[in-house]
């Protein structure tokens, strides 16, 4: 079976500060990736997603970036982190178009 | 104009009752809907998803779509304290609304 892993699951890291944020699927070859981002008390935000290695696509520019270096790989990266970096963000993988995504357990990250 | 939409809530509804979320989208090329439930906290989990015209249903809970009409709908017969939670709406995009609050009291 199929299965997500995402760390950390809570960090908390200064203003300023690089980021670095792993996820991984076991189980399925050439799956979409996605990361989203979720304020307090809001919906999710789709930040990037990709379908295959080295192929990355932006939703919302930002301060963020993303990275595929392997087939079941995505990370999810800062240079330099800002208050607003602050949320929910969540890893997620789907078997292709048309098919739901599975969700990752999180990382919750505070920028102080 | 969103991919996804969703009334925010919160929805409250007594034990017992039929819970109903609703949610419209903007491509009419959509092909896939999807509802998940994410309890507080927590990353969203797949409950339901629907692909034709009409009502799927699985347990308590029931998909309704409407092309024509590009809405979606999620139907929660006897509802639970447990199902109290946020439904998350989403095409095959994956772009998702921004989820309705459910309070399902005692």
């Amino acid at each position: 079976s199929q299965t997500i892993h995402q760390w950390p699951a809570t960090l908390v890291q200064p203003v300023g500060s690089p980021l670095s944020l792993e996820c991984t699927v076991e189980g399925t070859s050439n799956p979409n990736l996605y990361w989203y981002r979720q304020a307090a008390g809001r919906g999710l935000q789709l930040l990037f997603y990709s379908v295959g290695i080295g192929q990355i696509s932006s939703e919302v520019p930002q301060n963020l970036s993303a990275s595929r270096p392997q087939d079941r790989q995505f990370i999810l990266s800062s240079k330099k982190l800002l208050l607003s970096d602050s949320g929910f963000y969540l890893c997620a993988w789907g078997a292709g178009s048309n098919t739901e995504a599975f969700f990752g357990q999180g990382t919750r990250l505070t920028v102080v | 104009q969103k991919e996804v939409e969703q009334n925010s809530g919160p929805l409250s509804v007594p034990e017992g009752a039929i819970a109903s979320l609703n949610c419209t989208y903007s491509d009419r090329g959509s092909q896939s809907f999807f509802w998940y439930r994410q309890y507080s906290g927590k990353s969203p989990e797949l409950i339901m998803f629907i692909y034709s015209n009409g009502d799927k249903e699985d347990g308590r809970f029931t998909a309704q779509l409407n092309k024509a009409s590009q809405y979606v709908s999620l139907l929660i017969r006897d509802s639970q304290p447990s199902d109290s939670a946020t439904y998350l709406c989403t095409t095959d995009k994956l772009i998702f609304g921004t989820g309705t609050r459910l309070q399902v009291f005692p």
